[in-house]
């Protein structure tokens, strides 16, 4: 099956500093998603990504799929204590595909 | 709009006993999913509805766990018999369609703990 290798596993950064983290699949996906998960909830979805070479913004959050189509990065910057949380990358191969989701990144920001 | 509801959000049982989950997804949501997050994972698919009918259940452990969706509204996830490795949350989501472009939204969890 496809497996997903998102990193770091985790960033312990200052606030205001940039972040940078990206997942890599052995599988083609034609859909990248990023989530935020706060404790206690669901994924919430951040960016949406459906053509390789997209670049996409959502307010201080960028995000772009990968040429090869196997990658996508976030990023993070200027970030903020609210920041704090598990941040996931999801892939799917096709419309209405199954997604599969990376292992987390989970972001720690000190005040 | 009303989110994703689940409950109960927490539930303890001893390995070997049955268990069951439900969602209520968005009103007017075709597409229902059951995922398992094991803890310090990303989340799994368990099973997706569309309307009342299965779509993709390949990887539910059918031996032990079942879902329905009679009225292709509200769902029931069971496990019966628990065993440990089944502790985790257990997310249910919901898309308008199942199509790609469609967003899915996630419930908060069932938290299960499986002693």
């Amino acid at each position: 099956g496809q497996q997903l290798n998102q990193s770091p596993q985790s960033m312990f950064i200052q606030e205001g500093e940039d972040v940078s983290m990206n997942c890599t699949s052995s599988s083609i996906f034609n859909t990248w998603l990023w989530y935020k998960q706060d404790p206690g909830e669901g994924p919430v979805l951040l960016i949406a990504l459906y053509k390789a070479g997209e670049l996409t913004s959502n307010g201080r959050l960028t995000a772009q799929f990968g040429i090869t189509r196997k990658d996508s990065f976030l990023n993070i910057s200027a970030s903020i204590p609210s920041d704090v949380g598990i941040y996931f990358c999801a892939g799917q191969e096709a419309s209405g595909s199954r997604l599969t989701f990376g292992e987390g990144t989970q972001l720690t920001v000190n005040p | 709009e009303a989110g994703v509801a689940q409950s109960p959000r927490y539930k303890i049982i001893e390995k070997r006993q049955s268990v069951a989950f439900w969602c209520n997804p968005i009103s007017g949501h075709a597409t229902l999913y059951w995922y398992q997050q094991i803890l310090g994972q990303g989340p799994k698919l368990l099973i997706q509805f569309q309307n009342n009918g299965v779509v993709d259940d390949s990887q539910l452990p059918k031996d032990r766990f079942s879902a329905e969706r009679l009225k292709g509204v509200d769902s029931t996830l069971k496990i019966q018999p628990a065993k440990l490795e089944d502790s985790a949350v257990y997310l249910c989501a919901s898309s308008r369609t199942a199509r790609g472009t469609d967003t899915q939204y996630f419930g908060p969890g069932t938290r299960l703990t499986v002693l």
